[in-house]
């Protein structure tokens, strides 16, 4: 079957570094999505991976291993306003999005 | 501002009743989504449409169904609402099926079936 695991939750410290792990099973693979839900809004678009390897894109870095069927995220500089969910999403071979529950993330002061 | 129009923003719903939740986006996107989202479960796709005048179901379609008359609307009807079908719904949309631009979502419907 298709499978998407990531942790529940995690707790960070204002300006601290947080990785946010997600390990995917699907039929085929078309890259890794991450993406920003705050709490009662949609989900907004963050990255997209596909070759094994490390994407930087500003305080936002996303990695992947396709080997492994590991992907992370990683937050460096902390915010307030970096509190949300982050879902991990992997496309299999029929261009679909298989989602995870979701990573609740809490900034501590 | 280019995006998605969700309708209505929320919705208290009586079991049995139909009900038709809009979708409009105005980028003309090809495929467009429609997902539901309950506490603790990943975002569940209901039926897709990869372009005008086709659509395809999702992994849970039951209950639901779809229309694509044209690039910009998609909208979802319940035939007869159950109480599991309470949920936060989410449409979205890609340029392309398999896009890797990422998805842009409306802002959701909320439905509470009673």
């Amino acid at each position: 079957g298709q499978n998407i695991d990531q942790p529940t939750e995690m707790t960070a410290t204002e300006g601290a570094i947080v990785q946010i792990n997600c390990t995917y099973q699907t039929s085929g693979f078309n890259g890794l999505f991450w993406y920003q839900q705050h709490a009662g809004e949609a989900p907004t678009f963050l990255s997209y991976n596909v070759l094994d390897g490390l994407e930087e894109k500003g305080r936002f870095s996303s990695f992947l291993s396709r080997s492994k069927g590991y992907s992370y995220l990683l937050l460096k500089e902390l915010q307030m306003k970096d509190s949300a969910s982050y879902l991990c999403a992997a496309m299999d071979s029929n261009y679909q999005l298989i989602w995870g529950a979701g990573t609740k993330l809490i900034i501590k002061p | 501002i280019a995006g998605i129009t969700q309708a209505p923003t929320s919705q208290i719903l009586a079991a049995g009743r139909r009900m038709t939740l809009r979708c409009t986006q105005d980028m003309r996107h090809n495929a467009m989504y429609w997902y539901r989202q309950d506490l603790g479960l990943g975002l569940r796709l209901i039926h897709y449409s990869n372009t005008a005048g086709t659509t395809g179901k999702g992994e849970v379609p039951d209950g639901y169904s779809v229309s694509r008359a044209n690039t910009d609307d998609f909208p979802l009807t319940l035939a007869s609402a159950v109480p599991s079908q309470t949920s936060v719904y989410f449409c979205a949309s890609s340029a392309r099926p398999g896009g890797t631009d990422g998805y842009t979502f409306g802002s959701g419907t909320r439905l509470t079936v009673v």
